[in-house]
């Protein structure tokens, strides 16, 4: 079954200590992965590609194929980074359709 | 550029009635998608099209209609309301070419809805 689990619900760390936003994911063919994120009240925003390699707002992720894995992680937490956050998946490129995971609420505290 | 614009922000519906959410898109998107977002249960697909005249149903279709005759709108019609359809609705739209399912969504500010 094609799925993305997301196991923490909530996450608090305090300014300045690492984050890891988990995300696990099971998916029979080669998936793209993402990360959005949702401040309070707003919109949901594309944070990060995995085909992209790239670092948002200190924010970075790798695909690990092997544990079906693609964890957030920031080295240096701000209290701006408070947020939920959500990993998604989709087919790649031809499939429309993106699976989400029920999403992390970090709480960051001063 | 306005991206994806939905209305109402908020509405308040008593049990039974219709109403209909309004999305609409000016980057050009084929695929277009209505989630609902509910606690603990994160985002799930209801209905979604992609392109217009072409429409199929998501995870949680049930009281839900929609409709493409254009390709910049995507409405979702509540038939009548319950309860159960409290939640926060969002629209979304994606990249038609290229990248297809790479660039990932954008999204729609949200529709708060109540039904009492």
């Amino acid at each position: 079954a094609q799925r993305v689990t997301q196991p923490e619900k909530l996450l608090s760390v305090f300014k300045g200590a690492p984050v890891e936003l988990k995300c696990n994911y099971s998916y029979s063919g080669s998936p793209e992965l993402f990360w959005y994120v949702q401040y309070s009240r707003q919109r949901l925003q594309l944070l990060l590609r995995h085909i992209s390699r790239e670092s948002i707002k200190g924010f970075t992720a790798d695909l690990n194929k092997g544990e079906t894995s693609f964890h957030l992680k920031k080295p240096f937490a701000q209290e701006e980074d408070s947020a939920m956050y959500y990993c998604a998946l989709s087919g790649g490129s031809g499939t429309y359709k993106y699976i989400f995971g029920t999403g992390t609420r970090l709480k960051v505290l001063a | 550029n306005a991206g994806v614009t939905q209305t109402p922000k908020f509405q308040v519906l008593k049990t039974g009635q219709s109403m209909t959410l309004q999305c609409a898109q000016d980057m050009n998107h084929e695929y277009m998608s209505w989630y609902r977002q509910d606690p603990g249960m994160g985002l799930r697909l209801i209905h979604y099209s992609v392109g217009a005249g072409i429409t199929d149903q998501g995870e949680v279709p049930n009281g839900y209609n929609v409709s493409r005759s254009t390709t910049e709108d995507f409405p979702l019609r509540l038939l009548s309301a319950a309860p159960s359809q409290t939640s926060v609705y969002f629209c979304a739209s994606s990249s038609p070419r290229g990248d297809r399912g790479r660039d990932g969504y954008t999204f729609g500010s949200g529709t708060r809805l109540t039904v009492v």
